[in-house]
């Protein structure tokens, strides 16, 4: 089955400055990847994700890319604020027709010092 | 759009009880909803996929007896924690994807079950 590796576990950053969380995945016929932030007894939500027809996405301050022959992706955060403070998972799936499952990876707690 | 409602936020109950959890998509129709479990600082665990009007699929190692899953409409699925034990404290979630052919997922906000 699929394997998702994150790293770091964790991180701090200043705020002002960029914070890059990467991911890594086993399975060569994932072709989804969404990214979800979970603040502290919340569930998570969905903040960004991006299709293997695609390199990079960006939204505002958020941008995904993806590298299909390396397996890996990774979520940029530019201008980091203290409310961007949480945990975020990135996850994988094979998309098609009917449903599918996600396999997270284990984490990454960003802190952002104000 | 893409509201996942999920009740109740917390939960306490004695050992021995049941408890249920309900899911529900407000805003959209979902043909499969999924049932997580995390436990602190841990990722999420899925338990289960639930296809509306047919049985659930469990992962390895989660008893479906014990962890009864109702999928009986296209915006509602249940959750009931039989016979709950202190070892089944943790934070449930669920998550709801669209009907055919769409991929995104959108989470509930999550149930913290306490067995007393």
């Amino acid at each position: 089955g699929e394997n998702v590796e994150q790293h770091p576990s964790t991180l701090s950053v200043q705020e002002g400055d960029s914070a890059v969380i990467k991911c890594t995945y086993s399975d060569s016929a994932s072709n989804y990847f969404p990214w979800y932030k979970q603040e502290l007894g919340k569930g998570p939500q969905l903040i960004i994700d991006i299709r293997s027809n695609v390199g990079e996405k960006k939204d505002q301050r958020i941008a995904v890319t993806l590298n299909k022959t390396a397996k890996h992706f990774s979520l940029h955060i530019t201008e980091t604020q203290p409310e961007d403070s949480a945990v975020y998972f990135c996850a994988a799936a094979i998309s098609g027709a009917g449903s599918y499952q996600l396999t997270f990876g284990k984490g990454t707690k960003l802190s952002v010092i104000p | 759009g893409a509201v996942v409602s999920q009740h109740p936020s917390r939960v306490i109950c004695k050992s021995g009880t049941s408890v249920k959890i309900e899911c529900r998509s407000l805003d959209f129709q979902a043909t499969t909803m999924f049932w997580y479990r995390q436990f602190p600082k841990q990722s999420l665990m899925l338990m289960a996929t639930s296809n509306e009007g047919s049985k659930a699929t469990y992962e390895q190692g989660v008893e479906k007896d014990k962890f009864l899953i109702n999928h009986a409409s296209l915006t509602l699925s249940t959750l009931t924690v039989t016979s709950a034990h202190p070892e089944d404290s943790s934070f449930y979630i669920c998550s709801a994807s669209r009907t055919f052919g769409h991929t995104e997922a959108f989470f509930g906000q999550g149930t913290r079950l306490t067995v007393v």
